[in-house]
């Protein structure tokens, strides 16, 4: 069984800064089956960004992805207000169909 | 546009069995992709609880399958989730989701309280 681990777990930044948020997986992962969400207090998550380093629909090009084999990245590149949340890493394995959280990053306001 | 709903009790006692169902418009279950029950204990991280494929073959997270049971049906487009034995430490919010490699399309969620 695949373990995520994310760090850290809280980051505190000012808008406008550069957030780096890291993923570490046990053991390899596929990138193809990486994916990032972001999730503000009170809503279900959103998707981000899939097979490590594609926007999903919508998303604006602030964020980032990146990373492959254990390690993998999120970088936002300027925060906004909306920005401020808390993000997960989560990963497939094909076979069988499993998924797995990582224990979320908090992005708060410094 | 997919939208999916989580309809069921809000309060269940310990020991119990949790049934929720979620309604799916806006795409046939039947067209494809798995569809899972993802939880959120208050103030915690997210924890996959399963996966359904149109066909009915399921995938359960491994720390739950003893007590997991999905089931789809596709003439009403929803699935359904039953989690038996709660405890309080089922307590959570539920979602369901459309989930391929990512979970693409979420519910708004529903909280379930296990409590006498």
């Amino acid at each position: 069984e695949i373990v995520l681990t994310q760090s850290p777990g809280t980051l505190s930044l000012s808008p406008g800064e550069r957030a780096t948020l890291s993923c570490r997986a046990s053991q390899s992962v596929s990138s193809s089956y990486l994916a990032w969400y972001q999730q503000k207090p009170g809503q279900a998550p959103r998707l981000l960004i899939y097979g490590a380093s594609s926007r999903a629909t919508g998303i604006p090009d602030r964020f980032s992805g990146s990373g492959s084999g254990t390690d993998f990245t999120l970088t936002i590149s300027r925060l906004e207000p909306e920005d401020f949340a808390v993000y997960y890493c989560q990963q497939y394995g094909s076979s069988p169909p499993l998924f797995t959280f990582g224990p979320g990053t908090k992005v708060d306001i410094k | 546009q997919v939208q999916l709903q989580e309809s069921g009790p809000g309060l269940v006692k310990p020991s119990e069995t949790l049934s929720l169902t979620c309604a799916v418009s806006g795409y046939s279950i039947s067209s494809g992709y798995y569809w899972g029950w993802i939880r959120q204990p208050p103030g915690k991280g997210l924890e996959w609880i399963g996966s359904i494929y149109h066909s009915g073959s399921t995938y359960y997270n491994p720390s739950l399958k003893s007590r997991v049971t999905i089931s789809v049906d596709t003439s009403k487009n929803q699935f359904s989730l039953k989690l038996s034995s709660v405890t309080a430490a089922d307590t959570a919010v539920y979602y369901c989701a459309r989930v391929a490699a990512v979970a693409d399309y979420w519910g708004q969620g529903t909280l379930v309280t296990v409590s006498s």
